[in-house]
């Protein structure tokens, strides 16, 4: 089954608000995590990704921040904006990086 | 730089029926992956070639579907015959191969069997 979840299937943010999405992992050996954009009609599209020998990383206005003591991922999105509604995915490499394996995404409403 | 291409962009079939779907991934792209996608839920991985050779196709139900990318470049996922639980999306991805490189997705073929 899927090693990569998420804590809530849907969050409902205010234009302008900062948004943080969250994923629990189950596998120790995965190494490299990354957060892709699903906009409906459209493939996943990457956003950010992070190293397991990170626990931050920043990009334009999003910030990724990993805990792999509890095996944690977040995805902060700063001034949510309207186009910022979509379907959020995290997904997980194992060392061996061979496969990439998703979430079942977390839907996210931006309320003017 | 050209993103991945797949087509048909919608397809409706009747159960038991046959069907092919074709993805043109990145230019230079040696991993090319076919990803289903049912409604609500992730991408899960069917098939993962790297240049023309399968690297995993554990979850491919090989009894109705087949893949094949013979010259390392595009690939054909097919399914023979459709059953009603494959009506879903079917996502085209390749990425450069090592292994910190992300997946570049296409818009994907959504499939429904009637």
């Amino acid at each position: 089954g899927e090693s990569v979840g998420l804590h809530l299937p849907t969050l409902s943010v205010q234009e302008g608000d900062n948004s943080i999405i969250n994923c629990a992992y189950s596998n120790s050996a995965s190494d490299y995590f990354i957060w892709y954009k699903q906009e409906s009609g459209k493939g996943p599209q990457f956003i950010i990704d992070i190293r397991s020998n990170m626990d931050k990383r920043q990009g334009q206005r999003v910030t990724v921040l990993l805990n792999k003591t509890v095996k944690h991922l977040s995805l902060q999105i700063a001034a949510t904006q309207p186009g910022d509604s979509a379907v959020y995915f995290c997904a997980e490499k194992d060392t061996g990086g061979f496969k990439t394996i998703f979430g079942a995404g977390t839907r996210l409403f931006v309320k003017a | 730089e050209a993103g991945v291409a797949q087509s048909p962009r919608y397809k409706i079939i009747e159960k038991r029926q046959s069907v092919a779907f074709w993805c043109n991934p990145i230019s230079g792209h040696a991993t090319l992956y076919w990803y289903q996608q049912i409604l609500g839920q992730g991408p899960k991985l069917l098939i993962q070639f790297q240049n023309n050779g399968v690297v995993d196709d554990s979850q491919l139900p090989k009894d109705r579907f087949s893949a094949e990318r013979l010259k390392g470049v595009d690939s054909t996922l097919k399914i023979q015959p459709a059953k009603l639980e494959d009506s879903a999306v079917y996502l085209c991805a390749s990425s450069l191969g090592h292994n910190n490189s992300p997946l570049h997705f296409g818009n994907g073929t959504r499939l429904t069997v009637t």
